[in-house]
């Protein structure tokens, strides 16, 4: 059991470059969900999606781009990438949006490290 | 404007002793607190949560201490270890998102 699979753990790409950053989880969450760390941020959500289909706007989305076409795999996208969105970017999942249960919590991706020049 | 606070970035602890990490919330909608934990390269974990109908929460050497009046929660873990050194997440949830704080970092120290 897998759990959450992020790719790439490090890049770096120049500005104006495009990526797409992968994120896969293997134990059939409906919720999944993309959060990006800054120093003295704290955790953000960028992007976020309750079932394939379906994805909605987080706290910070500009400058990201997301789609759900499978209950598996919910990709993050920088179309052209800004310095400021030199960051560690988590994905993570979990049964459903009902967080107010203690079996649905977040189960979080390892991370990717991307650095724009 | 932060939603959940953190306002202690570091602490220092030695082993044995009770660390007490503290987070503060603004929106009364909250209804469900988790504490997540993080070592470095690596995600975040959960680690232990309460929910609003609930004031204390408890597993093992973790308590987790809710006071809704005071829109306050905080972690307790007695005896601290070295192993506990980590980045310590405060995140609270009103059903559809969660809402993290900024983190304290914990050294226990041997």
């Amino acid at each position: 059991n897998a759990g959450v699979t992020q790719t790439p753990k490090f890049q770096v790409l120049k500005t104006g470059q495009s990526m797409t950053l992968q994120c896969a989880q293997d134990m059939n969450h409906e919720y999944m969900s993309w959060y990006r760390q800054d120093p003295g941020m704290g955790l953000r959500l960028i992007h976020y999606s309750v079932g394939a289909g379906i994805t909605d706007q987080g706290e910070v989305p500009n400058g990201y781009n997301v789609s759900r076409s499978t209950t598996e795999d919910f990709p993050l996208r920088l179309l052209s990438a800004a310095p400021s969105q030199t960051s560690v970017y988590f994905c993570a999942s979990s049964y459903s949006n009902g967080f107010n249960s203690g079996a649905n919590v977040l189960t979080f991706g390892a991370g990717s490290r991307l650095t724009v020049l | 404007d932060q939603q959940v606070k953190q306002n202690s970035p570091s602490l220092s602890v030695q082993e044995g002793r009770i660390s007490i990490l503290n987070c503060d919330y603004t929106n009364s909608m909250f209804d469900y607190f988790l504490w997540y934990k993080k070592y470095p390269a690596e995600g975040p974990t959960f680690l232990i949560s309460i929910s609003s109908i609930k004031d204390k929460n408890e597993d093992g050497r973790f308590t987790v201490f809710l006071n809704k009046s005071a829109k306050h929660l905080s972690l307790h873990i007695v005896p601290s270890q070295p192993g506990d050194s980590a980045v310590y997440f405060c995140a609270a949830s009103d059903g559809n998102q969660f809402y993290f704080g900024t983190g304290t970092s914990l050294t226990v120290i041997p």
